[in-house]
């Protein structure tokens, strides 16, 4: 059974401390993406990627987020420093256009949450 | 540019009683149209797309939603409500581009 797989399902920091989210996209997949889910602004897409070069990162603060493909198999978003405003439920979604199906089909994680104190 | 209107935040039905749920888009071009469910504490799952060709498409757990061009609409739609059916709903449009426009979301619940 074929799923996005994210660590830590859960994260309690303290402002000022890095965070570091992982994500691992379906074997296969050469597209992945990196949304942030808030009560207040709902999902916003921060970056995505295709065979591992960042494509689009209009959406992410560029002063403490960084998001980066090491290998095919892992993903990473990192904040250094996180602020309490960073609270939220981030999430990885992993697509191809070689799967078969529409490639804006994306297959979601189960999210990471994110409560910085 | 592209955007989803999705109409009521939260939807109320009865168990058994004709789930609706509204979204209506904006696309200078053809869309691809999506509709996204979310259970709680968990990721997005597909619950079904329109590209082209029929207009009525079906997804998973018996919904449905109808593209209609003129009314830049398209409706999610279940005959009868199940319990199990209570989550979070988003429509989602995208064309061209790998990039999807979500809506914010309509949170169903389904009182017995």
């Amino acid at each position: 059974d074929a799923r996005v797989t994210q660590t830590p399902r859960h994260k309690v920091t303290e402002m000022g401390q890095e965070v570091t989210m992982r994500c691992q996209p379906i074997l296969g997949h050469n597209t992945v993406f990196w949304y942030r889910q808030t009560m207040m602004q709902g999902l916003e897409l921060l970056a995505y990627f295709r065979n591992r070069a960042p494509l689009d990162d209009s959406g992410m603060p560029k002063d403490r987020f960084s998001a980066e493909m090491p290998d095919a198999t892992l993903a990473t978003l990192k904040i250094q420093p996180s602020e309490p405003r960073d609270s939220a439920v981030y999430f990885c979604a992993s697509g191809s256009p070689t799967s078969g199906s529409s490639y804006n089909e994306q297959f979601f994680g189960p999210g990471t949450r994110l409560t910085v104190l | 540019a592209q955007s989803v209107t999705q109409l009521g935040s939260h939807v109320s039905v009865s168990e058994g009683a004709l789930v609706l749920l509204r979204c209506n888009y904006s696309s200078s071009v053809p869309p691809y149209l999506f509709w996204y469910v979310q259970y709680p504490n968990q990721g997005l799952q597909l619950l079904l797309k329109y590209t082209t060709g029929a207009t009525l498409v079906k997804g998973i757990n018996g919904f449905e939603a109808e593209f209609k061009k003129s009314e830049t609409s398209f409706h999610l739609t279940k005959p009868s409500a199940h319990m199990s059916d209570a989550a979070e709903y988003f429509c989602a449009v995208s064309r061209n581009t790998d990039k999807l426009i979500f809506g914010t979301g309509t949170r169903l619940q389904v009182f017995p």
